[in-house]
């Protein structure tokens, strides 16, 4: 199954500043998906990103608050801009494992916006 | 749209006991995957254990099993002989059969096992 390194593990950022977060994926992926969890909540998904094409955001999530990059089949980068305290939360990505086995995450981000 | 429901914010039982934790599911899909994710203080999701919407039997995993009812939509956790590495979040989550498409959890159930 495909393992995914993600960093930073944390990070506590000013408010009004930017932090990119990156996903490295072992083996080539289609899909990567992005998440959100707020403190005490469970997962949202924030956006999907696919190789070559936009990435397709949810309701509520857009592309100038959280950028993504997806230049290859193993890499993807989420950016929090703008940050404010709301945004304090663990980011998490994942991909698909195929045929309905699950999907993998990464260690996720703790975010804390001060 | 698709929703998952987990009507247990925290539970809590001795070691060694068995546990049950409630999920229940609405979807118009007629084959989908169904999915228990562990999230412990590290925060890492880990996958407990998948059941295929088409397949009648229960899934089962070592200590982990599930009671599927697809009529019910309803999809319960039962650890037996529980530990305290047990002790997490546990996501019930849903995603439909075609194509890598997102996971839709539910609001999770806060587990501890006490010693």
């Amino acid at each position: 199954s495909a393992v995914i390194s993600q960093k930073p593990s944390r990070d506590i950022c000013q408010r009004g500043t930017s932090l990119t977060i990156q996903c490295q994926v072992d083996s080539q992926v289609t899909m990567m998906f992005w998440y959100r969890q707020q403190p005490g909540q469970s997962l949202t998904l924030i956006a999907t990103a696919n190789q070559g094409s936009e990435a397709t955001y949810e309701s509520g999530f857009v592309i100038d608050k959280f950028p993504i990059s997806r230049p290859n089949l193993t890499f993807s980068t989420l950016t929090v801009s703008n940050m404010s305290p709301e945004d304090s939360s663990i980011y998490l990505c994942s991909v698909d494992r195929g045929q309905g086995y699950g999907y993998t995450f990464g260690s996720g981000t703790r975010l804390t916006v001060v | 749209a698709q929703t998952v429901t987990q009507s247990q914010p925290e539970m809590s039982v001795q070691e060694a006991e068995t546990v049950t934790l409630s999920c229940t599911y609405d979807t118009s899909e007629n084959n989908y995957y169904l999915f228990w994710y562990k999230q412990p203080p590290s925060r890492q999701m880990i996958l407990v254990i998948r059941q295929e919407a088409y397949k009648q039997q229960n899934a089962t995993e070592n200590r982990f099993s599930v009671n599927f009812q697809k009529a019910a939509k309803s999809f319960s956790l039962k650890i037996s002989d529980s530990q305290l590495g047990d002790t997490a979040m546990y996501f019930c989550a849903f995603t439909p059969f075609q194509g890598a498409q997102k996971l839709v959890f539910g609001q999770g159930t806060r587990l501890t096992i006490n010693p």
